[in-house]
């Protein structure tokens, strides 16, 4: 299957800090990546939609201005939490798709912020 | 009601049974639906894609879909402890404006003892 990357795997920061994500899909260009939140033991929650060239859509009660999402190439999309506070430790995972129509994730990364 | 139930296990078992995974659904527009493994501190990995009610085989693993009671199983035979992990099931319908967002269950956490 098609392989997506992330950078990096692991940060712990202090509060107020801003962290930088990376995600990339190594073998295949993709249009349309995903970013999704995962808290213990709970399922993954979308928190936006990144499609190359244009503005990320994001999902009802994800601050756009707090995580900004960047789509600047076929094979890169970054995600940045501006400001972290320990409330948004959590592990973040992205996602790129692939034609016709299939997902596939990244390893994810996981914050800590302190 | 959820769009999709997925009972959260744990789902314990010994090496070599079969194992029969389970998710429900409300959503009749759902048409595509995926088996994702997730193992812990990792990215989900695509398992199993189906489109029509059936059956799809991939070695040890079996996809079920039943639309008509809005049910999908994945059967794995011969289980081994490798197998340990959280499974996701995960949907979407088929929109006439593009991509739609998968909906995901809760995963069920899958135990194989030696």
């Amino acid at each position: 299957g098609a392989v997506v990357s992330q950078h990096p795997s692991r940060v712990i920061c202090k509060s107020g800090t801003s962290v930088k994500i990376e995600c990339r899909s190594l073998d295949f260009q993709a249009t349309t990546m995903f970013w999704y939140r995962q808290f213990p033991k709970q399922s993954l929650m979308l928190m936006a939609t990144s499609n190359e060239g244009s503005k990320a859509t994001y999902e009802q009660g994800v601050e756009k201005d707090k995580f900004l999402i960047n789509h600047a190439s076929l094979t890169l999309s970054t995600l940045t939490v501006t400001s972290a506070h320990p409330e948004d430790s959590s592990f973040y995972i992205c996602s790129a798709r692939d034609l016709p129509d299939t997902q596939y994730f990244g390893p994810g990364t996981r914050l800590t912020v302190l | 009601q959820k769009e999709v139930e997925q009972d959260p296990g744990p789902l314990s078992v010994p090496e070599g049974a079969i194992v029969s995974l389970n998710c429900t659904y409300s959503n009749s527009a759902f048409q595509y639906f995926m088996w994702y493994r997730q193992y812990s501190r990792k990215g989900p990995e695509l398992l199993m894609y189906t489109y029509s009610s059936g059956n799809k085989e991939d070695g040890r693993f079996t996809a079920q879909v039943d639309k008509s009671s809005k049910y999908i199983s994945l059967f794995i035979r011969d289980s081994q402890p490798s197998d340990s992990a959280t499974y996701l099931c995960a949907m979407k319908g088929l929109g006439n404006t593009g991509f739609q967002k998968l909906v995901f269950g809760t995963g069920t956490r899958l135990l194989v003892s030696p």
